[in-house]
């Protein structure tokens, strides 16, 4: 089955600076990759997307890659903001019908004002 | 959380006492999965199902653990005879046409 991999699990950035979040996944069926947010108390929230036809997507200050040759992707944040303290999750999905994710184990980002 | 409501919100047992946890997607939808998310640790799959249907259990504990989906109403995730080690946050999340996965506030279970 697949297995997914993250890394750091902690990431403490100065506000403005620039945060990557990296994911290894094992199976070369996966073919959707989406990071979630999740905030104290909350459930995860979708905040982006890529699919394995896509090598980079960016939405305002998110962008996500996909190496599907190495098997990696990573999530950049640039312009760090307070609120985005949180803890991320990476998640892969093979293409099996169904929409079951396997999950990383999450990184914890700090940013500190 | 794309309207996936999901109660109680936060609940305690006893350790032998027994958990529902209840679950509705967005309205008009028709399919869920239940995520288990264990302290510091990511999300798991445990069920997913379908009206009246269970489509993959494969996350599911062999004992204890059962979900249902009837045609009226929430879907149930029910845990018999609780232990300490079952205390975690349950997700829903309700998949959506593109095929992404929009996850409810969960339920948290305390067991004493």
């Amino acid at each position: 089955g697949e297995n997914v991999e993250q890394h750091p699990s902690t990431l403490s950035v100065q506000e403005g600076d620039s945060a990557v979040i990296k994911c290894t996944y094992s199976d070369s069926a996966s073919n959707y990759f989406p990071w979630y947010k999740q905030e104290l108390g909350k459930g995860p929230q979708l905040i982006i997307d890529i699919r394995s036809n896509v090598g980079e997507k960016k939405d305002q200050r998110i962008a996500v890659t996909l190496n599907k040759t190495a098997k990696h992707f990573s999530l950049h944040i640039t312009e760090t903001q307070p609120e985005d303290s949180a803890v991320y999750f990476c998640a892969a999905r093979m293409n099996t019908g169904f929409q079951k994710l396997v999950f990383g184990t999450g990184t914890r980002l700090l940013v500190s004002p | 959380n794309a309207g996936v409501m999901q109660n109680p919100r936060h609940l305690v047992r006893r350790r032998g006492q027994e958990a529902r946890l209840r679950c509705s997607p967005m309205k008009g939808h028709s399919h869920v999965y239940w995520y288990r998310q264990l302290p510091e640790e990511g999300l798991k799959f445990m069920v997913y199902l379908q009206k009246e249907n269970i489509i993959d259990e494969s996350g599911m504990p062999k004992e204890r653990f059962s979900a249902e989906f009837p045609k009226e109403g929430p879907s149930i995730l029910r845990i018999q005879q609780v232990v300490r080690g079952d205390s975690a946050a349950y997700f829903c999340a309700s998949p959506q046409g593109a095929g992404e996965l929009f996850f409810g506030e969960g339920s948290r279970l305390t067991v004493l």
